[in-house]
């Protein structure tokens, strides 16, 4: 079964750039793809993009188009979310997830624990 | 960007207790519609999908029905582990959206 394990916390300054990993251990890369979904504290989920190996394809939340980049690297089996021109209404934690096509829903089975990110000067 | 609004946002109840949560969409979305428990301090976990499919694993007094804009997700008999926040989540479109949440609390 695959797990998503991603990397540790992070205190960042305003202006700068975060880049968080998620690595799938236990199975195959998951060519699928994979999601980011972020979350404020004490707030809701809020997707930011996905991207598809399979199609080579990614697809961001017009919120975070100019500002965010997914990206994979099947020789680790990881991915990568990179969050730049950070303000303080970033911090959240930053989830991965496996992207799965079930039936015809796009849902995400597999979740990394989580990646919290604190912007602040 | 398609709207997914949650009823109600929290709710208490009972173990033994039968809840219904319900989730609209600001336009059509077929059975796009998923289902997650999420618990303090844990990622979220699915619980259904397309609106009616129960994710290996998951409990069977769990049940999700709908489509077209109105979904709404059951659990039978509340069991003390069943205390959490629910979410929706639509994937008829990009960008995919979440409901803001029922938070269930024990009353």
């Amino acid at each position: 079964q695959v797990q998503l394990v991603q990397s540790g916390a992070e205190v960042k300054k305003p202006g700068s750039s975060v880049k968080v990993s998620c690595k799938a251990s236990g199975g195959t890369f998951p060519k699928s793809g994979f999601t980011w979904v972020r979350q404020a504290p004490g707030q809701g989920l809020e997707w930011m993009g996905r991207i598809i190996p399979d199609y080579g394809t990614t697809n961001y939340a017009q919120k975070f188009q100019d500002r965010v980049s997914i990206t994979t690297d099947e020789s680790t089996s990881t991915a990568y979310m990179e969050l730049s021109s950070l303000r303080s209404e970033d911090t959240a934690i930053y989830y991965c997830a496996r992207r799965q096509v079930l039936l015809w829903s796009e849902g995400f089975d597999i979740w990394g624990q989580g990646t919290m990110v604190t912007v602040s000067s | 960007d398609i709207q997914m609004t949650q009823s109600p946002s929290s709710l208490s109840a009972s173990v033994g207790d039968r809840v219904t949560i319900t989730c609209r969409a600001s336009q059509y979305i077929s059975t796009y519609l998923n289902w997650y428990q999420q618990k303090p301090g844990e990622a979220p976990n699915l619980l259904i999908y397309a609106a009616s499919s129960l994710q290996s694993g998951v409990p069977s007094r769990f049940s999700g029905s709908g489509s077209g804009t109105e979904f709404t997700l059951t659990i039978s008999s509340l069991q003390p582990e069943d205390f959490a926040t629910y979410y929706c989540q639509q994937s008829y479109t990009i960008p995919i959206t979440f409901g803001q949440g029922t938070r269930l609390e024990i009353k």
